[in-house]
């Protein structure tokens, strides 16, 4: 199956810098990714959709200024939590959907696990 | 985002039995609907997918059973193996998003 890939895996920041987290679909063009946010023992919240070239969508709740989504090419989107907090670690993971065939399921990338310290 | 829940938040089986895990959805209009499988610290993985226009399908050892008059769904796997344990999202697809139910923690006792 088509594979997307999030770096990094893992980040520590400290409480008021800025991450960067990278999402990359590696043998397909993607002109929509995915994000989502995950608590411990929760479900997966989707924040966000990326559009390539274009704006992104946020879910309702869903501060645009704080988590700034970038999707400047069909194989990379980026989500930059801004001025992060302790309340901002989490587990994120962005997918997204092949296009160019039938199957509509999305992929998923491994997450990346920010703690902010 | 639109409501999708699970009747069970954990599941405990023994191993070699087999498994049912349940989800309702709240969109009658939603037309496809993926179960997942996530371990720890990893990203969900596919499982098997049904589209609104079924009411069952089969995979290797899951079946998806799909009732649109209840707007209920079930994931069953058969033979229960102790690498099965982690825990199990439905997902439905709302126009171009997913939204994901609360998950079932599966644990298979060896």
């Amino acid at each position: 199956g088509a594979v997307v890939s999030q770096h990094p895996s893992r980040v520590i920041c400290k409480s008021g810098t800025s991450v960067k987290i990278e999402c990359r679909s590696l043998d397909f063009q993607a002109t929509t990714m995915f994000w989502y946010r995950q608590f411990p023992k929760q479900s997966l919240m989707l924040m966000a959709t990326s559009n390539e070239g274009s704006k992104a969508t946020y879910e309702q709740g869903v501060e645009k200024d704080k988590f700034l989504i970038n999707h400047a090419s069909l194989t990379l989107s980026t989500l930059t939590v801004t001025s992060a907090h302790p309340e901002d670690s989490s587990f994120y993971i962005c997918s997204a959907r092949d296009p160019s065939t039938q199957n509509t399921e999305a992929f998923f990338g491994q997450g990346t696990r920010l703690t902010v310290v | 985002g639109e409501s999708v829940g699970l009747h069970l938040p954990t599941l405990s089986v023994q191993e070699g039995d087999n498994s049912i895990i349940n989800c309702a959805y709240s969109n009658s209009a939603s037309d496809y609907f993926i179960w997942y499988k996530q371990e720890s610290g990893k990203g969900p993985q596919f499982i098997i997918d049904i589209r609104s226009n079924m009411d069952k399908r089969q995979g290797q050892r899951v079946t998806v059973l799909l009732n649109k008059t209840v707007k209920h769904l079930s994931l069953q796997i058969a033979a229960t193996q102790p690498g099965d344990s982690a825990v199990y999202f439905c997902a439905e697809n709302t126009g171009n998003q997913f939204y994901f139910g609360t998950g079932t923690s599966l644990t298979v006792i060896p």
